[in-house]
């Protein structure tokens, strides 16, 4: 599986558009590339997800470019409620097995 | 909305004593995942199930954790004998099928301290 690269910490401000971008340099042709957020002493939950081009739901939305070597996890309008750790994740179609690094730990401000 | 179950939230034991952990995934999902999380880290995989069998252990150190799903529904993790290292929190995720495409959903945690 990829290895994903992403910054370790971003700030913002409430109301703001925060954009993360991740590197998955090696992604296989059959991976998909999946966002993840946590809270503190809480799961993972799932965010989004996409193969290639934009995928928008109704909290993120998720930009891959053609060559599919990184990706940009977009939030519009960031509230308090938005601080957490994001994590980009390459997963393969085939097992579904899922490597997380270290995240990126957004702190909004007001 | 359905949810992973895991039990118990919070355990703390002593180093060469014996712990285990619960989890009950999300009804139908056939596909259940036990993750470590040590603080300040992405979680990382230890075990996937597909229905009852091991479909992927390769990061679970055998010597001292176990995991058995034997009925293809609910799971147990067990440490035996736990170590000071093994601190962390333990997660357990479901989803349907194990295909990359699937949403993983994650329980709760428990949060395991060896003194």
């Amino acid at each position: 599986l990829a290895k994903t690269t992403q910054p370790i910490s971003m700030d913002s401000y409430e109301g703001q558009e925060v954009n993360i971008t991740c590197s998955h340099n090696n992604i296989a042709t059959n991976d998909y590339i999946t966002w993840y957020q946590q809270f503190p002493s809480q799961g993972p939950r799932f965010i989004i997800q996409g193969y290639k081009t934009k995928v928008t739901n109704e909290v993120a939305s998720l930009f891959i470019p053609a060559d599919r070597k990184s990706s940009t996890l977009s939030l519009p309008r960031v509230s308090l409620s938005d601080t957490a750790v994001y994590y980009c994740l390459v997963g393969s179609s085939n097992t579904g097995k899922l490597i997380f690094g270290q995240g990126t730990t957004l702190q909004v401000k007001p | 909305e359905a949810e992973v179950a895991q039990s118990p939230r919070y355990k703390i034991t002593e180093k060469s004593q014996a712990v285990a952990f619960w989890c009950d995934p999300i009804s139908g999902h056939a596909t259940l995942y036990w993750y470590r999380q040590i603080l300040g880290q992405g979680p990382e995989l230890l075990v996937q199930f597909q229905d009852e069998s091991v479909v992927d252990d390769s990061q679970l150190p055998k010597d001292r954790f176990s995991a058995e799903r034997l009925k293809g529904v609910d799971s147990t993790l067990k440490i035996q004998p736990a170590e000071l290292g093994d601190s962390a929190m333990y997660l357990c995720a479901s989803s349907p099928l194990a295909l990359g495409t699937d949403t993983q959903y994650f329980g709760p945690g428990t949060r395991l301290t060896v003194l």
